[in-house]
């Protein structure tokens, strides 16, 4: 069954460190998302993209955070300099259509420590 | 604003018992609700989901949950528990008018179930 993957899945990085995290949405999904939960919080949106373009972010989703598809596979965040409080898992998601009730898929996340 | 909310941050069941998770939910429009599960050191996995069609869902590993509008409830249940139940239940609501959705998730309830 095809799946979400992430990479890496852990990352220890020093504060004001860019770190890049990757994703591999499923290959027929056009929608693709992060999330993030920092420990014993909520699982928190971040972002969404589509065609190429974001298409809603949360109020977290500051300047320091960019997302790309640089090719036909793969998703990334950048976080342009980490902060103490950018220490949590970060998920991706793809979908394979958008509306209310279509099903988001899950990657396994990637624990970022911001040091 | 759509939000959910789950009462119970932490649920501890004997195994062969009932397995009750609660949500609520908070819509001024009809929701679309979802439960995920999350094994440790894995992604967020999509158990069921409510998208109008029945109010009764059913699920993945026995799990389902019923939708009821007078009561603002989507409670997950489980008639009998199983040890590989042990995990983390998000109840999530789809929120945001971009042309891609955003979940909105719960505080998470730790399942543990005993011998």
């Amino acid at each position: 069954e095809p799946e979400v993957t992430q990479t890496p899945s852990h990352q220890v990085t020093q504060m004001g460190q860019e770190v890049i995290l990757r994703c591999v949405p499923i290959s027929n999904h056009l929608y693709f998302y992060w999330y993030r939960q920092i420990l014993g919080q909520k699982v928190e949106f971040l972002v969404s993209f589509y065609n190429n373009e974001i298409s809603e972010k949360s109020e977290i989703f500051d300047d320091q955070f960019s997302v790309e598809r640089p090719d036909g596979s793969n998703f990334t965040l950048k976080i342009r300099s980490t902060k103490l409080e950018d220490s949590a898992m970060y998920f991706c998601a793809s979908s394979i259509a958008t509306g209310r009730g279509e099903t988001q898929y899950f990657g396994p996340g990637t624990r970022l420590l911001v040091l | 604003a759509q939000s959910v909310t789950q009462l119970g941050s932490h649920v501890s069941v004997s195994e062969g018992a009932l397995v009750l998770l609660r949500c609520n939910y908070s819509s001024s429009v009809p929701p679309y609700l979802f439960w995920y599960v999350q094994y440790p050191n894995q992604g967020l996995q999509l158990l069921l989901k409510y998208t109008s069609a029945a109010t009764l869902v059913k699920g993945i590993n026995g799990f389902e949950a019923e939708f009821k509008k007078s009561e603002t409830s989507f409670h997950l249940t489980k008639p009998s528990a199983h040890m590989s139940d042990a995990a983390e239940y998000f109840c999530a609501v789809t929120t945001g008018s971009g042309s891609a959705r955003q979940l909105t998730f719960g505080s998470g309830t730790q399942l543990t179930v005993l011998p």
